[in-house]
C-alpha cells in the first residue's frame, strides 16, 4: 500500500455531465500528478500540481482541471463529459516536482454513458 | 518528453521459470523506473536505475541499463502466480524541460501459471 487514496472507486456518469475525483496525497509528499489510463494502453499524463499550482500539463483540453489544497489532496475535473473520458483515473503523489519515484493511488474507474 | 516501448507485449511462462522483459528508448534519460500494475489497479513502483547505473537488484528483481543501446531490461527470477501483471518501464528526460511526469508505454503483460 501507497499511502495515497483515491474516491469514488467507481463511476458512472452521462455524456455532457460534470465529475470531481479525489485524491489524498501519502504524507510528507507536496506533488500531485493525475493520469488517465484507457482499457488496453498506459497511463497518460494529465496535468501536475507542485505547492497548489499547476506545473505542467499533458496534452488534454481544458475541461480537465484541477486543484490541490494546502494539506496536499486534489481534485481532478472534468466538464462536459465524452464517451472517450471512460478510463481509470490515476493520481500519484511525490516528493518536489522532479521525476523520481512516484506513488500511485489505486484509481478511480468512470464509465461514461 | 520520450517514451519507453516495452517488450514483448504479452509473454506467459510456468511458475518457477524466469521472466525477462525489455524496454527501449530514444533519447539520453536521467533516471528509468519500473512500475508494476496488477489488473485495474494503481500502478506499484518496483525499482529505479540512474543513467550513470548498469544494474541493480531488489529482491527477485533485476534491471539492467545499457545507456549505448538507449535499453533496460527487466529480470524477475523464479517467478510466481502473484507476479501476472503489466509491466511498465518509464524513462525520464536528461532535459529539465519536462522531468516532471512519467510517460509510459503500452506495457507488458505478464502471465505465471501456476
Amino acid at each position: 500500500e501507497t499511502g495515497v487514496t483515491q474516491s469514488p472507486t467507481h463511476l458512472i456518469k452521462t455524456r455532457g455531465q460534470q465529475v470531481t475525483l479525489r485524491c489524498s496525497s501519502q504524507s510528507g509528499h507536496n506533488t500531485v500528478s493525475w493520469y488517465q489510463q484507457a482499457l488496453g494502453q498506459g497511463p497518460q499524463f494529465i496535468f501536475q500540481y507542485y505547492r497548489e499550482e499547476e506545473n505542467g500539463r499533458g496534452n488534454f483540453p481544458p475541461r480537465f482541471s484541477g486543484l490541490q489544497f494546502p494539506n496536499y489532496s486534489s481534485e481532478l475535473n472534468v466538464n462536459a463529459l465524452e464517451l472517450d473520458d471512460s478510463a481509470l483515473y490515476l493520481c500519484a503523489s511525490g516528493r518536489g516536482f522532479k521525476t523520481d519515484t512516484q506513488y500511485f493511488g489505486p484509481g478511480t474507474r468512470l464509465t461514461v454513458l | 518528453s520520450q517514451q519507453g516501448e516495452e517488450d514483448p507485449q504479452a509473454l506467459s511462462i510456468q511458475e518457477g521459470e524466469n521472466a525477462t522483459m525489455n524496454c527501449s528508448y530514444k533519447t539520453s534519460i536521467n533516471n528509468l523506473q519500473w512500475y508494476r500494475q496488477n489488473s485495474g489497479r494503481g500502478l506499484v513502483h518496483l525499482i529505479l536505475i540512474r543513467s550513470n547505473e548498469r544494474e541493480k537488484h531488489s529482491g527477485r528483481l533485476r534491471v539492467t541499463l545499457d545507456t549505448s543501446k538507449k535499453s533496460s531490461s527487466l529480470l524477475i527470477t523464479a517467478s510466481r502466480a502473484a507476479d501476472t501483471a503489466s509491466y511498465f518501464c518509464a524513462p525520464t528526460e536528461n532535459s529539465g524541460g519536462s522531468n516532471y511526469k512519467l510517460t509510459f508505454g503500452k506495457g507488458t503483460l505478464l502471465t505465471v501459471n501456476p
